[in-house]
C-alpha cells in the first residue's frame, strides 16, 4: 500500500543537538500524526496536527502541518538519550480512517 | 489518556497451529479498531480494519481466511492467525480511536514467532 516518504532514514547525533525530520506525500492528508516507537513496543502518539499551516509543540517537540497538506516536519530540540527510538509520521485522509505511515526515522543520541 | 492493551505480549507456536491475539480498549469504546503487522526494521503495514458488529475490511494481499478478525464488542477485537507458518512471524499491533476524536492509540504489540 501507499507509504509516505520520510527522511532521513536514520540519524546519529550528540546529546543536546537539535533534530529535524520530515514526511512528504504525493496526495493530500487532512491529519498528520507523529509517533515514537521504542523497541518491542507499540507506537506512542507525540503530536497530532489537524489544520494546514498548524504549528504545534509538545515540550521539546515541535511539528508543523505543511500548507499544501502534503508534508509535515518534526523538530526535537536539545535531544537527550531517552529520545532514542524510531519516529514515524502518519497521514490520515478523513476522521477515523486508516493511517498511512512513513518508513520511519531511527534516531540515535550519543551521550 | 486512552489505553489499548494486547494479549499476549509474545507467543511462540508450532507451524500449523492457530494463535489468537486480543486487542482491548481499556477506558473507552471503539467502534473501529485496526490491525497492523510490522516486520523487523520496517514500518507498520495495515492488515485490516475491524468494525464492531460487522465484517472486517482487509487490505489487498491479506488473506481473510488466514487472519480471522472478530470485533464482538466495543472494547475487544481479536485476530486469529490460522495454520501459522514461519513467514507469519512478525510483530502484530492493534490500534483504536476513541469516539469523538481523530487520534489512533496503539496497543503494545504482540510478538509472534512460528517455529
Amino acid at each position: 500500500g501507499q507509504q509516505l516518504n520520510q527522511s532521513p532514514q536514520s540519524m546519529f547525533i550528540q546529546e543536546g543537538e537539535d533534530v529535524s525530520m520530515n514526511c512528504t506525500s504525493s496526495s493530500i492528508f487532512n491529519t498528520w500524526l507523529w509517533y515514537k516507537q521504542d523497541p518491542g513496543e507499540g507506537p506512542v502518539l507525540l503530536i497530532a496536527l489537524y489544520k494546514a499551516g498548524e504549528l504545534t509543540s509538545n515540550g521539546r517537540l515541535t511539528a508543523q502541518f505543511g500548507i499544501t497538506r502534503k508534508d509535515s516536519f518534526l523538530n526535537i530540540s536539545a535531544s537527550i538519550p531517552s529520545d532514542v527510538g524510531i519516529y514515524f509520521c502518519a497521514g490520515q485522509k478523513t476522521s477515523g480512517s486508516r493511517l498511512t505511515f512513513g518508513e520511519g526515522t531511527q534516531l540515535t543520541v550519543n551521550p | 489518556g486512552a489505553v489499548v492493551s494486547q494479549h499476549p505480549s509474545w507467543v511462540i507456536c508450532k507451524s500449523g497451529t492457530s494463535v489468537k491475539i486480543e486487542c482491548r480498549s481499556l477506558d473507552f469504546q471503539a467502534t473501529t479498531m485496526f490491525w497492523y503487522r510490522q516486520f523487523p526494521k520496517q514500518s507498520l503495514m495495515l492488515m485490516a480494519t475491524s468494525n464492531e458488529g460487522s465484517k472486517a475490511t482487509y487490505e489487498q494481499g491479506v488473506e481473510k481466511d488466514k487472519f480471522l478478525i472478530n470485533h464482538a464488542s466495543l472494547t475487544l477485537s481479536t485476530l486469529t492467525v490460522t495454520s501459522a507458518h514461519p513467514e507469519d512471524s512478525s510483530f502484530y499491533i492493534c490500534s483504536a480511536t476513541p469516539g469523538g476524536t481523530n487520534e489512533q492509540f496503539f496497543g503494545p504489540g504482540t510478538r509472534l514467532t512460528v517455529l
